[in-house]
C-alpha cells in the first residue's frame, strides 16, 4: 500500500517568513495530492491540492510543487501570518473507484509574531 | 458546498455502553465515506472505508465487530462503538467523497468520545 512520509514534524518561523513542508510517497500509481490544515480540536480543511498532470499550483500565499519522478511534493507558505499556525497534513491517493487517501504524519507549524 | 456534519460533537459514556456517531453529507451525495480516529498530536488513522449499500472495508487491526459501520444512504454513514472501554476514548472524524470533485475528501467536525 501507499506510504507517505512528512517532514518536519514541527516548524517554527517568524511572521513574514516562508514555511516549507515536504512529503514523499511510495506508490507510483498515486496521482492526487491534497494538503489539509487542522487547527486544534477542529476538522481538517482542504487548503490546496495538486494532480499528477501538473508540477506546481499556486493559490495566493500557498503553493504546492510535485516531482513525480522523485515521488515527492511540497507545500510552500509565503509571508506567514500567526493565523497560519496549525497542523498541516499532506496526503496521497490514486483517483477512480474507491481509492483511499493516505495521510502523512503531520507538521505542526508555529508562526511567531 | 461540500459540507459534512457529524453528530454528536462530544459524548461521555460509561464503560460497556454503545455509542453511535452519525456522519452526513449535507449538500452532495457521498459515494464513499471514511472513518478516522485521531489521537492527540497524531495523524489521522483510517479505520474503515464505507461505500453506500455495501459492507465497509476495515483497515488491518480494526475490529469490525467493535466498530460497526453502516452506510445506508448516499448522505448518511454511522459508526457505532460497541461495548465501549476507556481505551476507545478518542477523536473520531468522518469524511465524505463524492460530487463534482471525486477525489477530494471533506471532513466532518469530529466527535470527541470519552469513556469512563
Amino acid at each position: 500500500g501507499e506510504n507517505v512520509e512528512q517532514h518536519p514534524s514541527t516548524l517554527s518561523v517568524q511572521e513574514g517568513d516562508s514555511a516549507v513542508i515536504k512529503c514523499t510517497y511510495s506508490d507510483s500509481a498515486s496521482n492526487y495530492f491534497p494538503w489539509y490544515k487542522q487547527e486544534l480540536g477542529k476538522r481538517p480543511q482542504l487548503i490546496i491540492d495538486i494532480r499528477s498532470n501538473v508540477g506546481e499550483k499556486k493559490d495566493q500565499r500557498i503553493a504546492v510543487t510535485l516531482n513525480k519522478t522523485a515521488k515527492h511534493f511540497s507545500l510552500h507558505i509565503t509571508e506567514t501570518q500567526p493565523e497560519d499556525s496549525a497542523v498541516y497534513f499532506c496526503a496521497a491517493s490514486s483517483t477512480g473507484g474507491y481509492q483511499k487517501v493516505t495521510f502523512g504524519t503531520g507538521t505542526k507549524l508555529q508562526v511567531i509574531p | 458546498g461540500a459540507v459534512v456534519s457529524q453528530h454528536p460533537s462530544r459524548v461521555i459514556c460509561k464503560s460497556g455502553t454503545s455509542v453511535k456517531i452519525e456522519c452526513r453529507s449535507l449538500d452532495f451525495q457521498a459515494t464513499t465515506m471514511f472513518w478516522y480516529r485521531q489521537f492527540p498530536k497524531q495523524s489521522l488513522m483510517l479505520m474503515a472505508t464505507s461505500n453506500e449499500g455495501s459492507k465497509a472495508t476495515y483497515e488491518q487491526g480494526v475490529e469490525k465487530d467493535k466498530f460497526l459501520i453502516n452506510h445506508a444512504s448516499l448522505t448518511l454513514s454511522t459508526l457505532t462503538v460497541t461495548s465501549a472501554h476507556p481505551e476507545d476514548s478518542s477523536f473520531y472524524i468522518c469524511s465524505a467523497r463524492g460530487g463534482a470533485a471525486q477525489e477530494t475528501q471533506y471532513f466532518g467536525p469530529g466527535t470527541r468520545l470519552l469513556v469512563l
